[in-house]
């Protein structure tokens, strides 16, 4: 079956240092990409997200990831997380392009940034 | 505030009862897509509509039924409650049919107790 992995539960960091969040799937064919981002009693937002072309990917509020084919990931990154970027990001995949395609979440990394 | 609406908020409820969540896409969206949040499931996609038909099912079991009305306005009903139905159902509406490339806007959810 389909599945997204994110290795970390729940990350630590203190403000300005750099992030690098997990993500692997598994699925041989094309795919699309996601990075939601939920904010403490906010609802889900996309961050970014990658269809074709360029792997490397920039979002919103200075995050990027990388889509990385042979290791079937996904990573988000930022150089210098702030306090506001304490959050929980969910990693998604879309197998194919059907209009049927059905969207798969990661089981979540919650971000904990110290100030 | 991404344009979808939902309610209520907060639903408590005893087992065995039967409730309906409403959703309310935004302006110009034509699918609605529902998805719960538990903590032992994750987030999962449950239906998808678009303009007022079935287009996809996920994992959304048989005492759960949904609809979308020509308004474009989505009902989701979860009947015979169990414990284990507790959860945030989020729903999210996207302007085509396609969850590869339309961006989907979530809303706030529905925080569901069943006692």
């Amino acid at each position: 079956a389909q599945s997204v992995s994110q290795h970390n539960h729940h990350v630590i960091l203190s403000e300005a240092a750099s992030l690098e969040l997990g993500c692997n799937y598994s699925y041989g064919g094309t795919v699309n990409l996601f990075w939601y981002v939920q904010y403490p009693g906010q609802h889900l937002q996309l961050l970014l997200k990658y269809f074709s072309g360029d792997p490397l990917v920039k979002g919103i509020k200075g995050f990027e990831a990388e889509f990385i084919k042979s290791k079937f990931s996904f990573n988000l990154r930022k150089p210098s997380v702030q306090w506001s970027d304490t959050a929980e990001y969910f990693c998604a995949v879309i197998p194919g392009y059907s209009s049927a395609s059905k969207i798969i979440f990661g089981s979540g990394t919650r971000l904990s940034i110290r100030p | 505030d991404s344009g979808v609406t939902q309610t209520p908020k907060h639903l408590i409820t005893a087992t065995g009862q039967r409730v309906t969540l409403r959703c309310s896409p935004r302006s110009g969206d034509l699918s609605v897509y529902w998805y719960q949040q538990s903590l032992d499931q994750g987030l999962q996609f449950l239906i998808q509509y678009y303009n007022g038909e079935e287009r996809a099912k996920g994992n959304i079991l048989e005492r759960f039924s949904a609809q979308q009305f020509p308004d474009l306005h989505s009902e989701l009903n979860l009947s015979s409650l169990e414990l284990g139905d507790s959860a945030l159902y989020f729903c999210a509406s996207s302007v085509g049919l396609a969850p590869a490339t339309d961006t989907q806007y979530f809303g706030p959810g529905t925080r569901l107790t069943v006692l």
